[in-house]
C-alpha cells in the first residue's frame, strides 16, 4: 500500500513552454501532497504544501507564478511549471501524507531539463 | 526554524562490515519524529526507519539501527552485515510533532558506497 506515481518520469522541453506534472495516490486519499525540487548531489528543497481544495503553502523564495500547484482531488496533485528556463531544469519530487503517522510517501521523481 | 546536520557527505564500507551515519539536528521542541531515508541510484526515497522523540527506546529494523540520543540531539544510524543494495543517499529528516503540516526537514545527506 501507499504507492505514490508521477508523470511523466522525464521530460525535455524547450525554454519558455510550460510542463506539467502529475503526483497521485494509487491507493490512499491524501488530502496533503509536497513538491520537492532536488539538485544533483544535494538535498530535497520543500517548495510547496499541496491541501485538496485550498491554495497551495510556497516555502519562501519560491515564486508562485512560475511554479503553479492544483490539488483538485484527494488522489491527484500538478505542479505546472510555467515559462520554464534552463535553470528550471532540476529533478522535482512529490509525496503524499498518510497513515496514523502522517508518514510521507514518495513518488519517484520527475527529471525536467529545460533547453 | 528546525535544522538537521549530516557532517559526512561520503562514507564507505566494506560489504559484510558495520558503518555509522551520523546525524545532529537542532529544535527546541520536545516532541518530534526523526527518520532516515535512503535514496538508491533510481531516486526512489525510501523510508528506512523511524523514531519517536518520546521513545527512549532505539529503533531498530532488521540491519538498521539507530543510537538515539535525546540531549545531544544526535540520531545516528548504524548499518550493519552492509550489502551492495544499500549503496545509496542517506538522509536524515525530522518532523515536528508540534505544528501542523507534518514538513520534513532534511540533511544535507551522506553518499554510502559498498565495496565489494
Amino acid at each position: 500500500g501507499a504507492v505514490v506515481s508521477q508523470h511523466p518520469s522525464w521530460v525535455i522541453c524547450k525554454s519558455g513552454t510550460s510542463v506539467k506534472i502529475e503526483c497521485r495516490s494509487l491507493d490512499f486519499q491524501a488530502t496533503t501532497m509536497f513538491w520537492y525540487r532536488q539538485f544533483p548531489k544535494q538535498s530535497l528543497m520543500l517548495m510547496a504544501t499541496s491541501n485538496e481544495g485550498s491554495k497551495a503553502t510556497y516555502e519562501q523564495g519560491v515564486e508562485k507564478d512560475k511554479f503553479l500547484i492544483n490539488h483538485a482531488s484527494l488522489t491527484l496533485s500538478t505542479l505546472t511549471v510555467t515559462s520554464a528556463h534552463p535553470e528550471d531544469s532540476s529533478f522535482y519530487i512529490c509525496s503524499a501524507r498518510q497513515g496514523a503517522y502522517n508518514e510521507q510517501f514518495f513518488g519517484p521523481g520527475t527529471r525536467l531539463t529545460v533547453l | 526554524a528546525q535544522t538537521v546536520t549530516q557532517s559526512q557527505p561520503e562514507m564507505s564500507v566494506q560489504e559484510a562490515e558495520t558503518v555509522t551515519l551520523s546525524c545532529t539536528y537542532d529544535t527546541s521542541e520536545s516532541d518530534y519524529y526523526l527518520f532516515w531515508y535512503k535514496q538508491p541510484p533510481s531516486r526512489q526515497m525510501i523510508l528506512v526507519i523511524r523514531q519517536e522523540a518520546y521513545k527512549q527506546q532505539n529503533a531498530t529494523e532488521n540491519r538498521f539501527s539507530v543510537n538515539f540520543q535525546k540531549a545531544a540531539k544526535s540520531f545516528s544510524l548504524k548499518i550493519s552485515d552492509s550489502q551492495l543494495g544499500d549503496a545509496a543517499m542517506y538522509f536524515c529528516a525530522y518532523r515536528s510533532k508540534e505544528t501542523s503540516g507534518s514538513r520534513l526537514t532534511f540533511g544535507e545527506g551522506t553518499q554510502l558506497t559498498v565495496n565489494p
